[in-house]
Order: C-alpha cells, then structure tokens, then sequence
C-alpha cells in the first residue's frame, strides 16, 4: 500500500526567506502527487499537482514542487515566504486507477516576521 | 458556485451514543470521499462515494458507515462512539472518481468531541 512521509512536522521561518517541505512517497510505480494547504479553521486547498510530464510543477501563491522518481520525492518549494503563507501543508499520492489520495501527517509552516 | 458543506460544524457526543455528519457536495460533483483528521495521525482515508455506490473503503471498523444519495449528498454515520472517535470529519467531492487527475474540494470539517 502507498504511504507518505513528510520528514518536517513543524517548520519555522522568517519572512522573505525560502522555504522546502519535504515529501517522500513508498511506492515508485505510476502515481499523480498532490500537495494540498489547510488554513485554520478551513478545509484544504490544491496548491499544486504532478500528473506527469515536466518535472518541476507551478502551483499557486508562488509555490512550487519538483517530482524526482528515482528518490521518490516531491518537495515543495517557495522563494521567499509571506506572513499569510503560515499553515498546515499536506503531500498527497494517488496510485493511478482506482484508489484514493494517501496523505502525509502534514508539515505545519510558521512564517515569523 | 456554492462549494462543499458540511453540516454540523461542531458536534459533542458522550460515549456509545451515534452520530450522523453530513456533506453536500459541489453541484455536478458525482465523488463524495471521507476523511477523518487527528493531530496525530494526519488524514486517514474512510471511503469514497459514487454515483450512490461505494467505491473504496478504508482501515476503519464496521461502525463507520456512509451512503450516498441519488442527488450526490452523502452521510456518514459512527455508531457506539469511542473516546478515540474524536476528530475533525472532512468530506471532499470531485466530478470523477479518485484514481484520476482529480481535484479534490473539500468542506470545512465537523468537528466531533466524544466525552
């Protein structure tokens, strides 16, 4: 069965500077790979998908991922992060066919001004 | 486009009792999928819904159940609450079935405290 492991629960940063969520996924077989956001209070929002084709996905809000298959890894990435950037971030995959999205436990992001 | 809606918001509940939540999905959305959400355990996979039948269901016991309706609405129901059933319910809905390129939408969650 497809697992997530997102290696950071909390992670801290200070305004303007970059940011990586780490992601990395079991299974090496044909997957779509998510990364959802959850504000408080709020349910989650897609910030980006891969599907396939070009590595390195543009997502909303700046943020970025790049799948890599060999490591089985799809780090999220931001250049310089805002205060309102500060939330729950979820990797999801998606064995392609008939299952459902597995996530990871999440990586709470602090961005401190 | 109203997005999805989950009825209750908050919901206590004492031990062994039952519970229904609820989720309206987005209009033309055919998927319904539960997800249950703990602090520990991040989000875990309870079933999914379409077109009225059960696609997929997860590593949860029989007391979790679900349904969906003809109009695409689902409810899922726990009966004999535990202590350990505590947890934010999210529901999310998407026009095809997971497994695909879907985007899910989700709701806000109910959020149920068993006593």
């Amino acid at each position: 069965a497809q697992s997530v492991t997102q290696l950071d629960s909390q992670v801290p940063v200070f305004e303007e500077a970059p940011v990586e969520l780490r992601c990395n996924y079991s299974s090496s077989v044909s997957v779509y790979l998510f990364w959802y956001v959850q504000y408080p209070n709020q349910g989650l929002q897609l910030l980006l998908k891969y599907l396939s084709g070009s590595t390195l996905v543009k997502g909303i809000n700046g943020f970025e991922a790049e799948f890599n298959k060999s490591q089985t890894s799809f780090h999220l990435r931001k250049p310089s992060v805002h205060i309102s950037d500060t939330a729950e971030y979820f990797c999801a995959v998606s064995d392609i066919g008939n299952t459902p999205l597995v996530f990871g436990k999440g990586t709470r992001l602090s961005v401190i001004a | 486009k109203a997005g999805v809606t989950q009825t209750p918001r908050y919901l206590i509940k004492t031990r062994g009792q039952q519970v229904t939540l609820s989720c309206s999905p987005i209009s033309g959305h055919r998927s319904v999928s539960w997800y249950q959400q703990t602090p520990g355990q991040g989000l875990q996979f309870l079933f999914e819904y379409f077109s009225e039948t059960q696609r997929n269901k997860g590593n949860f016991p029989g007391r979790f159940s679900g349904r969906q309706f003809s109009n695409s609405r689902s409810e899922m129901n726990v009966s004999t609450l535990e202590l350990g059933d505590s947890a934010l319910y999210l529901c999310a809905s998407s026009l095809e079935p997971q497994g695909t390129n879907e985007k899910l939408f989700f709701g806000s969650g109910t959020q149920l405290s068993v006593l």
